[in-house]
Order: C-alpha cells, then sequence, then structure tokens
C-alpha cells in the first residue's frame, strides 16, 4: 500500500517567510510524528499527534513552529518568519498507534532551505 | 536523559563481506524497542531491524542481525555478505515510555567494490 508522503519535497524560501509543509500518513495510522534533520543536532523530535490531539510539542524548537492535525490524516507544519537555522531536512513518520511497541513509518522529508 | 551513541561515525567494508555497527543507549525503563533504519541519498529512512527488549534472542532478517546485549545496553548492528546497495547512513533508535523515537547521530557505511 501507499507510504507516507510528503510536499514539497524541496522548499526555498527567503528569510522571514512563512512556510507550510505537508505530511500524508499511511492510511488507518493514528499516531504522526515530525522530527527535523540538520547537520549540526542530527535528528531531532518535534512533536506527536495521536488523531488530532498533540500530546507531546516538546521538541517544537520555538513559538514560530507549530503544527495541526486535521481528520485524524494529513497534517501541516507550519513555520513563520523563517530564519536561516531553519535550514534542515523535514520527516514525517506515522504509525498504528503511539504504544511502545509500534513502528514508525518515515516519508521521504522536505529539505528546506532558507536563503 | 535518555540517549543513544553511536561512536563510529563512518565505516567501510568490501562487498560481500560482514561489517558491524555499534549503538549503546542509556535508560531505567523496561519496556522500550530498538530500531536500525537505513537512510540512503534519497532521505528516506528505511526499518531494517527492531528488538524487543523482553526478548532474550537476537533479531534476525536475512543479511541483518542484531547483538542485543541488554546488561551492557549495546545494540550493534551486523551485515553480512555486503551488498552495493547497503550503502547509506544507518540510525540506531530507541522508543521507550514516551512516544518519540531517540535517534543515535548515525553511522556512514560505504560499500567498496
Amino acid at each position: 500500500g501507499a507510504g507516507v508522503s510528503q510536499s514539497p519535497s524541496n522548499k526555498v524560501t527567503e528569510k522571514g517567510k512563512d512556510v507550510e509543509l505537508r505530511c500524508d500518513p499511511i492510511s488507518g495510522h493514528t499516531a504522526l510524528y515530525w522530527y527535523r534533520q540538520s547537520l549540526g543536532q542530527g535528528l531531532e523530535f518535534l512533536i506527536y499527534f495521536q488523531g488530532n490531539s498533540a500530546p507531546d510539542k516538546s521538541g517544537l524548537p520555538s513559538d514560530r513552529f507549530s503544527a495541526e492535525r486535521t481528520g485524524g490524516s494529513v497534517s501541516t507544519l507550519t513555520i513563520q518568519r523563517t530564519q536561516q537555522e531553519d535550514s534542515a531536512v523535514y520527516l514525517c513518520a506515522s504509525s498504528l498507534a503511539s504504544q511502545t511497541q509500534e513502528t514508525q513509518y518515515f516519508g521521504p522529508g522536505t529539505r528546506l532551505l532558507v536563503l | 536523559a535518555q540517549t543513544v551513541t553511536q561512536s563510529q561515525p563512518e565505516m567501510s567494508v568490501q562487498e560481500a563481506e560482514t561489517v558491524t555497527l555499534s549503538c549503546t543507549y542509556d535508560t531505567s525503563e523496561s519496556d522500550y524497542y530498538l530500531f536500525w533504519y537505513k537512510q540512503p541519498p534519497s532521505r528516506q529512512m528505511i526499518l531494517v531491524i527492531r528488538q524487543e527488549a523482553y526478548k532474550q534472542q537476537n533479531a534476525t532478517e536475512n543479511r541483518f542481525s542484531v547483538n542485543f546485549q541488554k546488561a551492557a545496553k549495546s545494540f550493534s548492528l551486523k551485515i553480512s555478505d555486503s551488498q552495493l546497495g547497503d550503502a547509506a547512513m544507518y540510525f540506531c533508535a530507541s522508543k521507550w515510555g514516551a512516544q518519540k523515537l531517540v535517534f543515535g547521530q548515525g553511522t556512514r557505511l560505504t560499500i567498496n567494490p
């Protein structure tokens, strides 16, 4: 079946602009995760959704970052007033549920470059 | 803080040979899972193998196997009969209590023909 999809694949923006990154999880997966992968910081957790609610937002680096999930499916990660340090690959993953034993399946990521 | 450590930034191996990638972790939890993910240049993280902490038997998936030493908090990945397609970044990760994955820094594996 279809895997996790993310769009756009690549995004170039100017400092100060807002960007929206989209994630379509595997059908039927109730849990959805956002991670950021950057050269200096490795892979960092950003936020996790169970259904439409976000029990853990602890990884969001600043209040410029927000995310929502609608209909228990698609999620959007929004970065306002982008900064150069926001340049990274943003990875989305989904799992059948949020229990410890559930494997997370990843999308291909969105590469964001802030000029 | 919960941590996962990969001490080998880069490894290389001759095609058809065997290579072992190291990973250690730190947790006080009893219920946790360990994973190895592969990330080729395409960026997509692909699950290679997973291990349940409560299982004593080491997980195996075709040419990939793990050496899980629970007391030592060690979780190494062995790749047998290395193939050119195995070249990638390999990430060790753990999942316990909280729902997020905690990743190591990664090991870049090169396969020499």
